[in-house]
């Protein structure tokens, strides 16, 4: 099946710094999608790229859908405190009949250090 | 974003018995609804992948007649873990996937249920 490739596993920041974060796969994926997931929780939708790319920005937060459709990567610019969290890329491939597969990485651990 | 919500939020039973899970998708049609597990410090763990009116297609190792998913409705899917036991302990996340065709289309997650098992 397809596999993502999410780097790195973890991150240790000073509050203030950048983050970069990535995803990559040998599958060709339709959609890219950044979740983040607090303790506890369900992952929250971050960011969505459709195309190949693609350049998106959520305040902070800027996305890119790579032009070969294998990768993609998260940045967070200026980081805070409540940036804590696990970050999630998915791939999401149209598999026929109306039917989708989303893949998941790994999951990058954020940790910030005020 | 879209809405997903998922009742209960946390649950404890004892072994032996089943619990049921419900996904709902609150302001929209979900025609692809998906059930993940995900244990301490881990990823999310796909278990099935659920159409409307069909039959869920289960990942390698998950046992269907324990894990019992019914998608009867483009707004409900639900997931029946049957004569539980504590190593079934976990927390249970579904997703429901937004058509917009295969340019748009977007996956919003429940808030997810903690399953404790005793």
């Amino acid at each position: 099946g397809q596999q993502l490739n999410q780097s790195p596993q973890s991150m240790f920041i000073q509050e203030g710094e950048d983050v970069s974060m990535n995803c990559t796969s040998s599958s060709i994926f339709n959609t890219w999608l950044w979740y983040k997931q607090d303790p506890g929780e369900g992952p929250v939708l971050l960011i969505a790229l459709y195309k190949a790319g693609e350049l998106t920005s959520n305040g902070r937060l800027t996305a890119q859908f790579g032009i070969t459709r294998k990768d993609s990567f998260l940045n967070i610019s200026a980081s805070i405190p409540s940036d804590v969290g696990i970050y999630f890329c998915a791939g999401l491939a149209y598999s026929g009949a109306g039917s989708y597969q989303l893949t998941f990485g790994k999951g990058t651990k954020l940790s910030v250090i005020p | 974003g879209a809405v997903v919500s998922q009742h209960p939020s946390w649950v404890i039973c004892k072994s032996g018995t089943s619990v049921k899970i419900e996904c709902r998708s609150l302001d929209f049609q979900a025609t692809t609804m998906f059930w993940y597990r995900q244990f301490p410090k881990q990823s999310l763990m796909l278990m099935a992948t659920s159409n409307e009116g069909s039959k869920a297609t289960y990942e390698q190792g998950v046992e269907k007649d324990k894990f019992l998913i019914n998608h009867a409705s483009l707004t409900l899917s639900t997931l029946t873990v049957t004569s539980a036991h504590p190593e079934d302990s976990s927390f249970y996340i579904c997703s429901a996937s937004r058509p917009g065709g295969w340019l748009s289309t977007e996956a919003f997650f429940g808030q997810g249920t903690r399953l404790t098992v005793v």
